[in-house]
Parts: C-alpha cells; structure tokens; sequence
C-alpha cells in the first residue's frame, strides 16, 4: 500500500506564474489536508477535503489559492500569481475516515521556489 | 486560540544516552489531543507518539515516552538510547476533540526542536 504520494518533488516558478500541487492520498483514504511549512516553522493548516466537498478552508489565504480533491484523480492545491512568499514546503496528509481516533498519514511535500 | 511552544530550536545527545524535548501548549478546551512528530531530512512528517488528555497514562511508544503534565500544560518528549537514526526535527502538535469543535485535520504545531545525535 503506497503511503500519500505528491509531486512534482521540488518546483520552480516565476514570479506571476502559476503552481499546482498534486496529492494523491493513501489508498482508501478519502479525506486529505493541506499544510504549508515556511522555513524554521511548523507546519500550519491550510485545507481540509473530502471528496468533492470541502470541509474546512479556514487556513488558506483568501485570494489566489484554490484547493479541490474531485471524485476522480487527486488532490489540487493551485497557487495563482505567485509571490516570493509563496516560497515554502507544503505537505498534503490523509485518513480513511473522520473520528477522534483517526491518523494522518502525510506526504514528503512539495518544495515551492519562487524566483 | 491554542498556541504551542517549543523553547529548545537545537538540542544534542550522545548515542546511546537519553534526552528530552521540552513543549508547552495553551488552551481553554478539556479534550484533546497531543503529538510528537518527526521530520528526518527526507521531510516526511512521521508520527512518533500521541496523547489524549483525558487519559492521565503517559504515553509509550518502544524507546519513545512522553511526560505529559495536564495542568501545566506540558507535553514533553523524552528518548531513550537514542540511535543516530534519531537525528531530526520533532515538531509537538496539538488537536482539539472533534466533539468539541474540533477540526480532524487542523493541528496547530510547534516551531520545531532540532536534534542531534553524536556518535
């Protein structure tokens, strides 16, 4: 069973451009969550999705990002019109299922370099 | 709003020797949950150890303990014989019940410890 897979590993982009980050989730995991991971900080929540629907949008900025886990392929976090401090790890988690009790699997993130 | 805090950005440990990684967190709820997660160079984040707060148990996992103290708000790491695999980041996370309004997926984490191991 393949843990949370997300590409591309490490990502360049101008500045202006835009970035989308893929996640696919574990196996029959059907809830995923973005974290972003700026240089010697923790990770801090952006996202929560379940399929088709999203849950929790309460850390993502409110302009330029996007994020969608359609009922088919994986998981989009999209960064519109980048900016220098868009520059950061960002790390896509999963679980199977919603509860206390529940883990989060994560992935070994994106690197996003903004030129 | 809950907060952690991680005082130590470095610390060391000889191999096979034991140390221990210091967190503190702020928060009005009753229940629930803490974390130690490891963040080794490959930047995968990788569970070591949970506690829930309504269990007054410390946590155990193989060499991997913690000292959990409710009422201080303290929720510290401790590593015995450590190995020099064990040479990391280690972030400590916090997670409101979900039945209390918690978010499953909304950890708050700490700013990070990061460990040394000296052969």
């Amino acid at each position: 069973n393949a843990g949370v897979m997300q590409n591309p590993r490490h990502l360049v982009r101008r500045r202006g451009q835009e970035a989308r980050l893929r996640c696919s989730p574990m196996k029959g995991h059907s809830h995923v969550y973005w974290y972003r991971q700026l240089p010697e900080e923790g990770l801090k929540f952006m996202v929560y999705l379940q399929k088709e629907n999203i849950i929790d949008e309460s850390g993502m900025p409110k302009e330029r990002f996007s994020a969608e886990f359609p009922k088919e392929g994986p998981s989009i976090l999209r960064i519109q019109q980048v900016v220098r401090g868009d520059s950061a790890a960002y790390f896509c988690a999963s679980s199977q299922r919603t509860g206390d009790n529940e883990k989060l699997f994560f992935g070994s993130g994106t690197q996003l370099s903004v030129l | 709003a809950q907060t952690v805090t991680q005082s130590q950005p470095e610390m060391s440990v000889q191999e096979a020797e034991t140390v221990t990684l210091s967190c503190t967190y702020d928060t009005s709820e009753s229940d629930y949950y803490l974390f130690w997660y490891k963040q080794p160079p490959s930047r995968q984040m990788i569970l070591v150890i949970r506690q829930e707060a309504y269990k007054q148990q410390n946590a155990t996992e193989n060499r991997f303990s913690v000292n959990f103290q409710k009422a201080a708000k303290s929720f510290s790491l401790k590593i015995s014989d450590s190995q020099l695999g064990d040479a990391a980041m280690y972030f400590c996370a916090y997670r409101g019940s979900l039945n209390y309004g918690g978010s499953q997926g909304n950890l708050i984490f700490g700013k990070g410890t990061k460990l040394s191991v000296k052969p």
